[in-house]
């Protein structure tokens, strides 16, 4: 969805390197949510935000830090990348009434 | 923790055939999402379901939310190509209202 976009698409890294993600919405939407894919295990929750204010971990928390720097900005850090955190990432919103996710169009992230 | 898993993990079909995907949560859930990942896109949205033995039609597509709120289906009723994709469940948390996915099945559909 073009309401949601992430920074970069395509990243290829070396272990211990740090890097982020971004995530950036114009739609308005309080909650944001990173997720993780891998063939086999559908999609993992890592992080959410509710609001500015709030920051929860997911199912997948340990070796990834957020931040909300605005409503409509969540950046997701890796701040040592080791190679199992080679994956598919996605940012996606919600409002708190209409509960439906966006995503955005992914970040591919590999870790040498 | 709690988990949500879904059955098949791949679905080969001729076009024109049914496709069911059901999806089963070790807890209750406060309602459940479907979502539709083309190959090399990203999940869309297409239905939530919040109510016991709820079901909600589109089209060719039927979502079904089981009685005591641990389960779900999708039926797809004669298939077209431009089904393919992974379909997703993902079902609410009461507690944290956070929404934990299925594992996903890939629908293949033959011409």
């Amino acid at each position: 969805d073009a309401d949601v976009t992430q920074t970069p698409r395509n990243r290829i890294t070396k272990t211990g390197k740090r890097i982020m993600l971004e995530c950036s919405q114009t739609k308005g939407h309080d909650r944001m949510y990173w997720y993780r894919q891998d063939p086999g295990l559908g999609l993992r929750l890592i992080y959410y935000s509710f609001d500015v204010k709030d920051i929860n971990k997911g199912e997948i928390s340990d070796g990834y830090s957020v931040s909300r720097q605005a409503q409509a900005k969540f950046s997701l850090s890796l701040e040592s990348a080791i190679p199992n955190q080679t994956a598919l990432y996605f940012c996606a919103t919600s409002d708190l009434i209409e509960d439906e996710q966006f995503f955005g169009p992914g970040t591919r992230l590999t870790v040498l | 923790g709690q988990q949500v898993m879904q059955i098949p993990q791949y679905q080969h079909v001729q076009e024109g055939e049914d496709f069911t995907t059901y999806c089963n949560s070790s807890t209750t859930l406060s309602n459940i999402q479907w979502y539709k990942q083309r190959p090399g896109g990203h999940p869309v949205f297409l239905i939530q379901l919040v109510k016991s033995g709820e079901v909600k039609k589109q089209k060719r597509l039927t979502f079904q939310f089981g009685e005591a709120k641990k389960n779900s289906s999708l039926h797809i009723t004669a298939t077209q190509t431009t089904d393919v994709g992974t379909y997703f469940c993902a079902g609410q948390d009461s507690g944290t209202y956070k929404y934990i996915f299925g594992t996903g099945t890939r629908l293949k559909v033959l011409a």
